[in-house]
């Protein structure tokens, strides 16, 4: 299916346990994002990539990595989760000729627990 | 009427009457504008978008308002149905760059 696809949809896990998100895109946009989103607030930036290979911090980096070896791939995973991290996640993605057309594509997002 | 609320501000609206929401933004340096609706449970979706030069631009039942000089942008619903519940989030982005920058949001609730 064409889009941009997060899973899973739902997650549960326990402090200090690794957990990986994973994000696809068909559309090889060459940016990809990843953003939290808590209760009742907006969209906060973790990590972003420019292409494969090339990825960088933003606004809320702290206990999260981000890996991009392939362009339609994006995971993001919690090394030793903690129940800060307990949110939803929401993957993005766009090309540079789109952001000023379209904006970023979003997922449907992964409700994190971290019990 | 708008009130803030214990996290996002929210508008209660009713059925059939127009909404209007706002956004203040940062950065003078912002070229294009966009404003994204997000539904219980679902991700941001681009609604309508509007470029620096341009101060309306409609689209089907929403009109965006830029406002250079205050640097206010304002998405108004003709008519808000329903399915207009939701919270609409306003992005900026600066000339120079790639990256959106986006507002908190302004949950809307239809009132039958």
């Amino acid at each position: 299916d064409a889009g941009i696809t997060q899973s899973p949809r739902y997650k549960i896990t326990e402090t200090g346990r690794q957990v990986t998100l994973m994000c696809h895109q068909t559309w090889s946009h060459s940016y990809m994002f990843w953003y939290r989103q808590d209760l009742g607030h907006g969209l906060r930036l973790i990590y972003y990539s420019a292409a494969a290979d090339i990825t960088d911090k933003g606004e809320v980096p702290d206990g999260y990595v981000v890996s991009r070896s392939k362009t339609e791939n994006f995971p993001l995973t919690l090394e030793s989760a903690t129940r800060s991290q307990t949110s939803v996640y929401f993957c993005a993605s766009s090309d540079p000729g789109q952001v000023s057309r379209y904006g970023y594509t979003f997922g449907s997002g992964t409700r994190l627990t971290v019990v | 009427g708008e009130s803030v609320g214990l996290h996002l501000p929210t508008l209660s609206v009713q059925e059939g009457d127009n909404s209007i929401i706002n956004c203040a933004y940062s950065n003078s340096a912002s070229d294009y504008f966009i404003w994204y609706k997000q539904e219980s449970g679902k991700g941001p979706q681009f609604i309508i978008d509007i470029r620096s030069n341009m101060d309306k631009r409609q689209g089907q039942r929403v009109t965006v308002l830029l406002n250079k000089t205050v640097k206010h942008l304002s998405l108004q619903i003709a008519a808000t149905q329903p399915g207009d519940s939701a919270v609409y989030f306003c992005a900026e982005k600066e000339a120079a760059g790639n990256k959106l920058t986006f507002g908190g949001g302004t949950r809307v609730l239809v009132k039958p």
